[in-house]
């Protein structure tokens, strides 16, 4: 069954540090999405991405933060000068944009900012 | 805004028994709803969701869940629980971008 990946499963980086989260979506879908999920909370939408642009962002989504499809297979989330406050779980998601509507969520990859 | 609550922090039901998890949304219309579920360490799997048509809806794992338009309630059940269904499961609403709520904990007594 096809399934999301996400690299790396863990990071630990320094206050300031720019960190770049990869995610391989499921290779025919058209919709990309990033969440996070700080320790104990809820999960909480950051961007969605659709035909190489943006198509919505949350307000947790500022200038810090960029989302790329550099090669028609990988998707990004950058973090440009990394906070403590962005140590989370962040989870990368796709979909097919056909009917189903329905997310498939990559296994995450948890940031730890120090 | 959409908002998704799940009254319930914590639950602890004996291995066999029944479960109910509550969930209620606030979108006023057709709301498309899901359930997921998280295992620690893990991503979010998909358990069932609920677009149209039938409000009793059939997932995976022997979950089901049934959308009351009344109560704006979604509330996940499970006719006999076990041990491995200890986990987190989230509610959530959404067409495109998906608003969870805060997360159930499921623990299963022996």
């Amino acid at each position: 069954e096809p399934e999301v990946t996400q690299t790396p499963s863990h990071q630990v980086t320094q206050m300031g540090q720019e960190v770049i989260l990869r995610c391989v979506p499921i290779s025919n879908h058209l919709y990309f999405y990033w969440y996070r999920q700080i320790l104990g909370q809820k999960v909480e939408f950051l961007v969605s991405f659709y035909n190489n642009e943006i198509s919505e962002k949350s307000e947790i989504f500022d200038d810090q933060f960029s989302v790329e499809r550099p090669d028609g297979s990988n998707f990004t989330l950058k973090i440009r000068s990394t906070k403590l406050e962005d140590s989370a779980m962040y989870f990368c998601a796709s979909l097919s944009g056909g009917v189903s509507y329905e997310q498939y969520f990559g296994p995450g990859t948890r940031l730890t900012v120090t | 805004a959409q908002s998704v609550t799940q009254p319930d922090i914590h639950i602890t039901v004996s291995e066999g028994a029944s479960l109910e998890l509550r969930c209620n949304y606030s979108y006023g219309a057709t709301p498309y709803l899901f359930w997921y579920v998280q295992s620690p360490g893990q991503g979010l799997q998909l358990l069932l969701k609920y677009f149209s048509g039938d409000t009793l809806v059939q997932g995976i794992k022997g979950f089901e869940a049934e959308f009351k338009r009344s109560q704006s309630s979604f509330n996940l059940r499970k006719p006999s629980v076990h041990w491995s269904d200890a986990a987190e499961y989230f509610c959530a609403e959404g067409y495109s971008t998906l608003t969870f709520g805060k997360g159930t904990m499921l623990l299963v007594s022996p």
